[in-house]
């Protein structure tokens, strides 16, 4: 009964530095998503995968890159971090997007860009 | 732009009060809205899922309402124990296709409930 997980737990990285996110579900969830849930702002989606190859933008995705090429991962890769990029980072997944489909939520990756 | 907004931001009952909580969005071309609970330092987890064309869906002491038309929705907590304090959150998805499983969620209702 895994679900859906996310590494690391927390993370301190400098500016500049690449980091990547991982996230892995073991549902075989056709949708995943990324999502950051900062102060003030809320959740706002990053980017999302509707299938395996299959990527899109979502509210706030720029410094950011997704890939998918198992439907069972969806890593989310800070190319040159920023401390604006400094949040708590939520991955979750869905079976479909269709009508009636609830959305589940790893535990969060808490990352520091100092 | 959908937007979505949980009033009052803070909520502060003692153990055994029957509580709600607010939502309201401002685009009534709806998919569905959910309500989430998330604990302090923890993911969300999905409590309730309303379709577009339901009224209302009930799960134990948790009951939400959807208004469509007047773009509101309510959770009903019966009953409230301390083990109910969390942060409460809405999310709508939108209807039309395309990017319907774009969520926009609301900033939550932090729920106290005092032994």
């Amino acid at each position: 009964d895994a679900g859906i997980t996310q590494s690391p737990r927390y993370k301190i990285t400098e500016t500049g530095r690449q980091v990547t996110l991982m996230c892995h579900q073991t549902w075989s969830h056709s949708y995943m998503f990324w999502y950051r849930q900062d102060l003030g702002h809320g959740l706002r989606l990053i980017y999302y995968s509707a299938a395996a190859d299959i990527t899109d933008k979502g509210e706030v995705p720029d410094g950011y890159v997704v890939s998918r090429s198992k439907t069972e991962n969806f890593p989310l890769t800070l190319e040159s971090a920023t401390r604006s990029q400094t949040s708590v980072y939520f991955c979750a997944s869905s079976e479909s997007a269709g009508w009636g489909e609830k959305l589940f939520f790893g535990s969060g990756t808490q990352l520091s860009v100092l | 732009k959908q937007e979505v907004t949980q009033i009052p931001a803070a909520l502060s009952v003692p153990e055994g009060e029957n509580l709600v909580l607010n939502c309201s969005f401002t685009d009534s071309a709806i998919y569905n809205l959910q309500w989430f609970r998330q604990d302090p330092g923890k993911g969300l987890t999905s409590l309730l899922l309303i379709q577009s064309s339901q009224r209302e869906q009930t799960s134990g002491r948790l009951n939400a309402s959807l208004d469509k038309s007047s773009g509101r929705s309510t959770l009903y907590i019966a009953a409230s124990q301390p083990g109910d304090s969390a942060t409460y959150l809405c999310a709508v998805r939108p209807g039309g296709g395309g990017s319907n499983y774009k969520l926009t969620f609301g900033k939550g209702t932090l729920l106290t409930v005092n032994p």
